[in-house]
């Protein structure tokens, strides 16, 4: 089983701050690697999915990048806001189509 | 509206009995998925399948079975052989095949087992 982990855990910040947090995986055999976002009460929805290293993306606020060489991809939110509040999984797709997830970041913003 | 469902979305079952978790997608994907979640834990994949009448399991498959009769259909049976089954059951679908494979959610259900 590969391990995939997120930090931190959870994360309270008040609106208009910036933020970001960390998903580690194993860089053999390495495929791709996938944001979601998972609002409460709602489907896990794809955010990025990112195959080279130095890959950056970005959508709107929320930015991603990747380092496949020692395994690790940063989510960067800009200036924060309460409709940002979920959870954010990774998950690392390492030599085949299966998805390993990370434990998720739980985001909360306060108004 | 393309999409997967799941149904139902709250499930109360006793303990020592089966219950079948439904899923359905209309994304004419040919690959499904089963996950469990558990309280501070990540998505752990139960079982997945790449095509019609095939499936293999996940890394946690045991007390857990699945059919794929229909590309659209991939129901999850929860025996009485799963020790801990209380915990919320993601279904998901992707197209199966090259790198970005992005894999679509259901909305969950969450069986409890009493």
């Amino acid at each position: 089983i590969l391990n995939v982990e997120q930090s931190p855990q959870s994360l309270h910040v008040q609106e208009g701050d910036s933020t970001n947090f960390t998903c580690s995986f194993p860089s053999s055999n390495f495929y791709a690697l996938h944001w979601y976002r998972w609002e409460t009460a709602k489907s896990p929805e794809a955010l990025f999915v990112m195959t080279l290293n130095g890959d950056e993306k970005k959508k709107g606020r929320i930015s991603a990048t990747l380092n496949t060489k020692e395994g690790y991809s940063y989510l960067y939110i800009k200036g924060s806001q309460p409709e940002d509040s979920a959870t954010y999984l990774c998950a690392s797709n390492n030599a085949g189509n299966m998805l390993t997830f990370g434990g998720g970041t739980r985001l909360m913003v306060k108004p | 509206d393309g999409g997967i469902t799941q149904s139902p979305k709250y499930l109360f079952r006793k303990e020592g009995q089966n219950v079948t978790l439904s899923c359905e997608q209309n994304l004419n994907h040919d690959a499904m998925y089963w996950y469990r979640q558990d309280p501070g834990q990540g998505l752990r994949l139960i079982y997945y399948s790449q095509i019609v009448n095939d499936f293999q399991k996940g890394d946690i498959a045991e007390g857990y079975s699945v059919s794929r009769e229909k590309k659209e259909s991939f129901p999850l049976t929860v025996t009485s052989a799963q020790k801990n089954p209380t915990a919320f059951y993601l279904c998901a679908s992707s197209i199966g095949r090259g790198v970005y494979n992005e894999q679509f959610f259901g909305p969950g259900t969450r069986l409890t087992v009493l």
